[in-house]
């Protein structure tokens, strides 16, 4: 079965920290690959998407992630945060051969330290 | 409507009860996903429906748990003879058809059986 694993629970950082968040997968054919984020008392909303091409995907708000298949990794990263990016990051994956449930990470609860 | 909306946003119930949730998804979209949110958790799949095809209802956690589709469009979420476990934020999202798509989430509706 699918499985999305973000090992990090709760990061703080302060603010113009670099960050890197993890997410690894567990599928073995062709994933679309998400990151959802949540902030403080609103919806769900896509921060980026890679579904194929170039591996390395950029987002919403100065984020990006990178795709290595071989690690089953799809990692977000921002290189520089700012306390408006307190929020809940998701990261998410589909399999890439059919339309399907999408299945999701635990989370990762980001605080930033102004 | 603009945005995929759920009702109603808050809801108390006793233990034991019934209660039935609902979401609108965007207009057009063919695929509507159930997720429930508790407190600490990812998101934890429930039911997937994808235009006239048979439901995905692999996620629901007990037989208590049902959803339907009706006509395409309005979805509802039963859960019969509530538990306190299952009080968590439900979310409702949509995406149109295919495997390349992001999924839009509502606000969700915060349930609490007490």
């Amino acid at each position: 079965a699918q499985s999305v694993s973000q090992h990090n629970h709760h990061v703080i950082l302060s603010e113009a920290a670099s960050l890197e968040l993890g997410c690894n997968y567990s599928y073995g054919g062709t994933v679309n690959l998400f990151w959802y984020v949540q902030y403080p008392g609103q919806h769900l909303q896509l921060l980026l998407k890679y579904f194929s091409g170039d591996p390395l995907v950029k987002g919403i708000k100065g984020f990006e992630a990178e795709f290595i298949k071989s690690k089953f990794s799809f990692n977000l990263r921002k290189p520089s945060v700012q306390w408006s990016d307190t929020a809940e990051y998701f990261c998410a994956v589909t399999p890439g051969s059919s339309a399907s449930k999408i299945i999701f990470g635990s989370g990762t609860r980001l605080s930033i330290r102004p | 409507g603009a945005g995929v909306s759920q009702s109603p946003s808050n809801k108390v119930t006793e233990k034991g009860k019934d209660v039935e949730l609902r979401c609108d998804p965007i207009s057009g979209h063919t695929a509507l996903y159930w997720y429930r949110q508790s407190l600490g958790q990812g998101l934890e799949f429930l039911i997937y429906f994808q235009g006239n095809s048979a439901p995905d209802k692999s996620g629901l956690p007990s037989d208590r748990f049902s959803a339907e589709r009706t006509g395409g469009s309005v979805s509802t979420l039963t859960i019969q003879r509530t538990q306190q476990e299952d009080s968590a934020v439900y979310l409702c999202a949509s995406s149109l058809a295919g495997r390349r798509t992001e999924a839009f989430f509502g606000q969700g509706t915060r349930l609490t059986v007490v």
